[in-house]
């Protein structure tokens, strides 16, 4: 079975604060995708990112980074200098490669960035 | 490219009644998930289709549920005898299937429209 926790349910900063957010996932595959979402009050998700679990590299993409850790099950997501458009819901996911086409996603972290 | 649309954007129904979805996949991604999101949870998966085949069905998709892909383009979800239960976010999804290296598995993305919103009173 496939598992993604989401620890944070909600985290609140003030702008141009850091914030990382916290993704454990749980598979017996050796082969899996990870994926973080952004789900703005609109409702519609927003991709983000696909990490392969035979990439080795982790990811920067502008203010965004992602940290795969392999050894911890984890693949945390962090926005450097958050702003007020960074609030949002995110979710992270996973799909185990032998366990078929569905997203198993975790329950989310409500992300609020003040002024 | 234009992104995944889904309708009507909002429905609000009376329990026991029919709904019908709509969802314009990518053009040329030729898988189309469906999933159903209720509040302060993370989607849950419905069902997908490969082309025109529902290849795979959540245990979540009862009896009264039933989702279409008729040519392999857009798909419909439709809810018979609707009950408040059944009120949600459902979100439609869409993604081109490719494989990269032999034992690497296949490498999607999936792409979400911005649901339909159904209320059941």
């Amino acid at each position: 079975a496939q598992k993604v926790t989401q620890a944070q349910t909600e985290i609140s900063v003030v702008e141009k604060e850091d914030v990382t957010l916290d993704c454990v996932y749980e598979t017996r595959d050796t082969t899996y995708y990870l994926f973080w979402y952004k789900q703005p009050p609109s409702g519609e998700l927003v991709f983000l990112i696909r990490r392969n679990s035979f990439d080795e590299q982790n990811e920067i993409s502008g203010r965004y980074s992602w940290n795969f850790q392999k050894s911890t099950s984890s693949f945390n997501f962090t926005i450097t200098a958050s702003q007020v458009v960074d609030s949002a819901v995110y979710f992270c996911a996973l799909r185990a490669s032998n366990s078929g086409y569905a997203l198993n996603f975790g329950k989310g972290t409500s992300l609020l960035v003040t002024p | 490219d234009t992104g995944v649309s889904q309708n009507p954007r909002h429905k609000i129904t009376k329990r026991g009644q029919n709904v019908t979805f709509r969802c314009d996949p990518i053009s040329e991604h030729n898988r189309l998930y469906w999933y159903r999101q209720t509040l302060g949870q993370g989607p849950e998966f419905l069902t997908y289709f490969q082309n025109e085949a529902q290849l795979e069905k959540s245990r979540l998709l009862s009896d009264r549920f039933s989702a279409e892909r008729p040519k392999g383009s857009f798909s419909t979800l439709e809810i018979q005898r609707t009950e408040q239960g059944d009120s949600a976010m459902y979100l439609c999804a869409s993604s081109h299937s490719w494989f990269r290296r032999e034992g690497r598995g296949c490498q999607e993305t999936q792409y979400f429209g911005p649901g339909t919103r159904l209320l059941v009173l």
